[in-house]
């Protein structure tokens, strides 16, 4: 059962343009969804999160749309750099809930071409 | 710096030997965790510890071992019960098994089974 999908599963973006990676979730319990970037060869690390009272949440480039009717959040990077190649995981859970209960998407391959 | 070390980074082990992956984190975290990463599928559960000699299984703990007799120390065991090893392990922490999500995580390890 997968509760969170997560498109697309790569994606080549030039630099300088806009990299959209979206999620859709199915527990609507869900109130917590996080980000994570991981660079190749390292440990993904928290990005980026949301909570679903908040439609928008914007950290420099990056951007989390969310969509509580649709049960759909995605992450925009604008003027993606070539440092922005990375896989990107989707997330997840109940805020005061456990991460045990921490559900990923299966990952976004992005590469940003010079 | 706090974080959390794992080794070793890469592991070669011939089918029906064990091996013991190490995890150790000094950001006096409680809650301790490992993941597995295979390419296209996410990441995904394998054991969790919330307290020193306690843990519980994840989505996917068939043919793994874990024990926590020290609140900095986590490691996993890959038993030769482990139908298909290969992978990328990861193992993360985070300050209490309630979280919001935010995890930390190792570099990760790379086991290939020849």
């Amino acid at each position: 059962q997968q509760q969170v999908k997560q498109s697309p599963q790569s994606l080549i973006v030039q630099k300088g343009g806009i990299s959209i990676i979206n999620c859709a979730y199915e527990n609507t319990a869900f109130d917590y969804f996080p980000w994570y970037q991981q660079f190749p060869g390292k440990g993904p690390a928290l990005l980026i999160a949301i909570r679903p009272d908040v439609s928008e949440k914007k950290e420099g480039r990056f951007t989390i749309s969310f969509n509580k009717s649709a049960k759909q959040f995605s992450l925009h990077i604008m003027d993606s750099q070539p440092g922005d190649s990375a896989t990107y995981f989707c997330a997840a859970t109940l805020r005061w809930g456990g991460a045990d209960g921490l559900t990923f998407g299966k990952g976004t391959h992005l590469i940003i071409q010079p | 710096d706090g974080g959390i070390t794992q080794s070793p980074k890469y592991l070669f082990r011939k089918e029906g030997q064990n091996v013991t992956l190490s995890c150790e984190q000094n950001l006096n975290h409680d809650a301790m965790y490992w993941y597995r990463q295979d390419p296209g599928q996410g990441l995904r559960l394998i054991y969790y510890s919330q307290i020193v000699n306690d843990f519980q299984k994840g989505d996917i703990a068939e043919g793994y071992s874990v024990s926590r007799e020290k609140k900095e120390s986590f490691p996993l065991t890959v038993t030769s019960a482990q139908k298909n090893p290969t992978a990328f392990y990861l193992c993360a922490s985070s300050i209490g098994l309630v979280t919001g999500g935010v995890l930390t995580f190792g570099a990760g390890s790379r086991l290939t089974v020849l």
